[in-house]
């Protein structure tokens, strides 16, 4: 069936830092991919989609790929900030229900 | 702002009792998912309404049900509930297959 794996966490970033969140997919077909963000105490907010193969979905900063060859969606960042702590979830959406990975904790310190 | 609202944002009650949460899902999204979210992080699917009729069920325990009413607002029963039961329950609605779910602010629920 359909899944998604992403990096475990804690990750924890200088400000100003690199990120990458690694996100690999199994589905059947090419389904939408997702990145949703959970601030502390929040609901799950959508941070970028990528609708179809080669896209690039942006929003804030970050920027994620849509990899058919390796099946991944990778979430990316140039420089990080402290408002950017938070669990950042990938996602797709599968038959009757969203397959959600397990969700990875950033932690940006200043 | 989602435009999905849940109600109530916090609960308290005690082992063994009853309560029911809310969602009306955005203006026009026929779909209703209502996700259970533990302290650990992980978001179980629970269920999926789609125009008032169960489309899916997830890991959702016989203690709890969910109906989808003709205005398309939600509710997730929950009973006997059991410490285990404390969590985050979101519920997320849809404008169509494949698209983006949007989410709820989600309900705080404790077991005491």
């Amino acid at each position: 069936g359909d899944s998604v794996t992403q990096m475990e966490g804690p990750v924890t970033l200088s400000e100003e830092a690199f990120l990458t969140i690694n996100c690999t997919y199994t589905a059947t077909g090419y389904p939408s991919l997702f990145w949703y963000v959970q601030y502390p105490g929040e609901g799950l907010q959508l941070l970028l989609k990528a609708t179809k193969a080669d896209d690039k979905g942006s929003n804030k900063g970050f920027e994620a790929t849509y990899r058919k060859e390796t099946t991944s969606f990778h979430l990316e960042k140039g420089s990080v900030q402290v408002s950017d702590s938070a669990v950042y979830f990938c996602a797709l959406p599968g038959t009757y229900k969203y397959i959600f990975g397990t969700g990875t904790r950033l932690k940006v310190l200043a | 702002d989602s435009g999905v609202t849940q109600t109530p944002k916090h609960l308290i009650t005690a082992t063994g009792q009853r309560v029911t949460l809310r969602c009306s899902p955005r203006s026009g999204d026929l779909s209703v998912y209502w996700y259970q979210q533990s302290l650990d992080q992980g978001l179980q699917f629970l269920i999926q309404y789609y125009n008032g009729e169960e489309r899916a069920k997830g890991n959702i325990l016989e203690r709890f049900s969910a109906q989808q009413f003709p205005d398309l607002h939600s509710e997730l029963n929950l009973s006997s509930l059991e410490l285990g039961d404390s969590a985050l329950y979101f519920c997320a609605s849809t404008p169509g297959q494949g698209t983006e779910a949007f989410f709820g602010q989600g309900t705080r629920l404790t077991v005491v």
